[in-house]
Formats: structure tokens, C-alpha cells, sequence
């Protein structure tokens, strides 16, 4: 089984619906964060949590919301969503041995949304 | 000017050939330095640290040129499974409230028979 999954894989949705992406990972990691990647850009940092009680906005974090539901689960969620949030979504963990942002990033196999 | 810029590439190589890639990087203080792979339509998964003395994983070889700010990646012997998307990733110094990672848009090879 994978150690860090992603829920759904795939979803198509209208304007102004409220979506929620899902990440589970199974490897005992602290650290977790989500990331949208577009065409032609770099992935870009969306929350970062380091602990279940740790959330922090990341670069890009309007329209989007975040809950650590456990150490073991971050979800990602779209209030209402516009078409420019079409784009590849991945949820990443990492321990808390070394710095932050540096330790190695465990990727999930990512989540195709289209707002259209 | 990007913080982090790579040529898009695509790169088409033959089986055997020694192909590099270049990246660079806006932030002179940045500290870490890694290539991460990504195969298409998959997950980044990382390929090697980029130390400043460079390294070496097998066919792979990276180098710091911190000078010119720039990160290098030299994949000897291409096999057709080389074929991915190769990101630069750079750790710029803390800002903004907290340590971050810039992920370039990545570097395309394509590695044929």
C-alpha cells in the first residue's frame, strides 16, 4: 500500500461548488503540506502543518482552507471554486528529524481537479 | 525574474548519451539545494541533495556552482527509464514567516532507442 494517498484521484466540478481533497499517510510523519502544480509552473505551496495543533498559510492560501484532522490526515478544502483552481494537486509529508523544508518531501500521487 | 528557472526542455537523447542540465537560482543565500523527479502525470519523488563539494549517485552527478548560482544535473549512460521531468529545488533563506521550498517548473528529457 501506498504511504501517503490521496482522495479523490480525480473530480470535475462546477463553479462555486465546495470540494474537499483528502491525504492519509501511513508513515508516522509530523509534518504535512499541499501543493498545486499548473502548467508551466513550479509546485506551489498552498498549508504547511507540523503538528495537529500547527497550521500555517503557505504562498498561495486564498480560497483554500485546510483542516489536521490527526497526525495521519490533512485535508484540503475549496470554499467555493473558481476555474483558475483547475490544477494538479499534491499532499507531501516529511518527519521532523532535520530543518523544516529540507527533510526529504514524500509526495501523494496527486489529485486532478477541474473547476469548470 | 523567477526565483528558480529551468530549461523546459524537451531534451531527446539517445539511449547511452550524457546529457546535463542547469538551473538556476535567484537567492544567493539559499542553503539546500535538490533535483527531484517526475515522471508523467506522477508524484515528485526526490533523486539526490545537491552538496557543495557535489556528489554522486550512480549515473548521476550533481553540482553546486554557488558563485553563478546555479545547480547542475549530469545523467551519464541515459536509459530509456531516465525519461522524466527533472525539478530543481531550492531552499532560500527563512522569510516570510517560514522555510520553504522553490520548486522550479522542471526540465523534461526524453530518452529514445
Amino acid at each position: 500500500d501506498a504511504d501517503v494517498t490521496q482522495t479523490p484521484r480525480n473530480r470535475i466540478t462546477k463553479t462555486g461548488k465546495r470540494i474537499m481533497l483528502e491525504c492519509s499517510q501511513t508513515k508516522g510523519h509530523d509534518r504535512m503540506y499541499w501543493y498545486r502544480q499548473d502548467p508551466g509552473l513550479g509546485l506551489r505551496l498552498i498549508y504547511y502543518s507540523f503538528d495537529v495543533k500547527d497550521i500555517n498559510k503557505g504562498e498561495i492560501s486564498d480560497g483554500y482552507s485546510v483542516s489536521r484532522q490527526a497526525q495521519a490526515k490533512f485535508s484540503l478544502s475549496l470554499e467555493s471554486a473558481i476555474p483558475n483552481q483547475t490544477a494538479l494537486y499534491f499532499c507531501a509529508t516529511s518527519d521532523s528529524e532535520g530543518r523544516a523544508f529540507t527533510d526529504t518531501q514524500y509526495f501523494g500521487p496527486g489529485t486532478r481537479l477541474t473547476v469548470l | 525574474r523567477k526565483e528558480v528557472e529551468q530549461d523546459p526542455g524537451p531534451f531527446n537523447v539517445p539511449e547511452g548519451a550524457t546529457v546535463a542540465f542547469n538551473c538556476t537560482y535567484s537567492n544567493s543565500a539559499s542553503q539546500s539545494f535538490f533535483w527531484y523527479r517526475q515522471d508523467c502525470r506522477k508524484e515528485p519523488k526526490l533523486l539526490m541533495s545537491v552538496y557543495s563539494s557535489g556528489n554522486e549517485d550512480g549515473r548521476f552527478t550533481a553540482q553546486l556552482n554557488r558563485a553563478s548560482q546555479y545547480i547542475s544535473l549530469l545523467i551519464r549512460d541515459s536509459k530509456l527509464s531516465d525519461s522524466a521531468t527533472y525539478l530543481c529545488v531550492v531552499n532560500p533563506p527563512f522569510s516570510g514567516g517560514y522555510n520553504k521550498l522553490i520548486f522550479g517548473a522542471g526540465t523534461r528529457l526524453a530518452v529514445h532507442p
